[in-house]
């Protein structure tokens, strides 16, 4: 049972460029979100999705998007990176109002 | 802007003593979680109490929940070595979004 695994664990991209992070869950669960961790300011919701084909936006959704095919995968799409999206992100899935279930991280870099 | 607020942001003490975090939002939730993250992992679930519940407990950890005051404090018992870690609170205004406190960052000296 793998959980939340996203992909890649690290990334560094130059201002401009666009880069999908994957995120996939093995749990069935409805709920999916991704949010950024910037120092100091804890963890803030970027899109989120309750089922597949629904996605909604979260705090901080602007310079990305997101989509919801299926009930395991939930991409996060960054369409031209800049480097106030220098960030870890992080994915996660849940029932509804349930605990979230997160992946590792990704560590993202924009120069 | 995020909507839970943690206090203190940062607390340091020795291995034996007792941990209190606290938490503080704006509006009525649906329940409040805790969460820990040990440097640079991904968060993991502690405990969800709910809005109609005062207190619970798990393991060494008991959560109060008062939402006439809009708060919710986290005692870690008897503190390892193990236990220093950034630890959030989070909780479900509506339906569909959890929404995260700024943290506080535990260091337990041994």
């Amino acid at each position: 049972n793998a959980g939340v695994t996203q992909t890649p664990k690290f990334q560094v991209l130059k201002t401009g460029q666009s880069m999908t992070l994957q995120c996939a869950q093995d749990m069935n669960h409805e709920y999916m979100s991704w949010y950024r961790q910037d120092p100091g300011m804890g963890l803030r919701l970027i899109h989120y999705s309750v089922g597949a084909g629904i996605t909604d936006q979260g705090e901080v959704p602007n310079g990305y998007n997101v989509s919801r095919s299926t009930t395991e995968d939930f991409p996060l799409r960054l369409l031209s990176a800049a480097p106030s999206q220098t960030s870890v992100y992080f994915c996660a899935s849940s029932w509804a109002l349930g605990e979230l279930f997160f992946g590792e991280g990704s560590r993202l870099t924009v120069l | 802007s995020q909507q839970g607020e943690e206090d203190p942001q940062a607390l340091s003490i020795q291995e034996g003593e007792n941990a209190t975090m606290n938490c503080s939002y704006k509006t009525s939730i649906n329940n409040l979680q805790w969460y820990r993250q040990n440097s640079g992992r991904g968060l993991v679930h502690l405990i969800l109490i709910r809005s109609n519940e005062r207190e619970k407990h798990s393991g060494r950890l008991r959560v109060t929940l008062d939402t006439s005051k809009k708060s919710s404090s986290l005692l870690i018992t008897a503190s390892r070595a193990a236990d220093t870690a950034s630890y959030f609170c989070a909780m479900y205004f509506g339906n569909e979004k959890l929404t995260f406190g700024t943290g506080t960052r535990l260091t337990i000296i041994p």
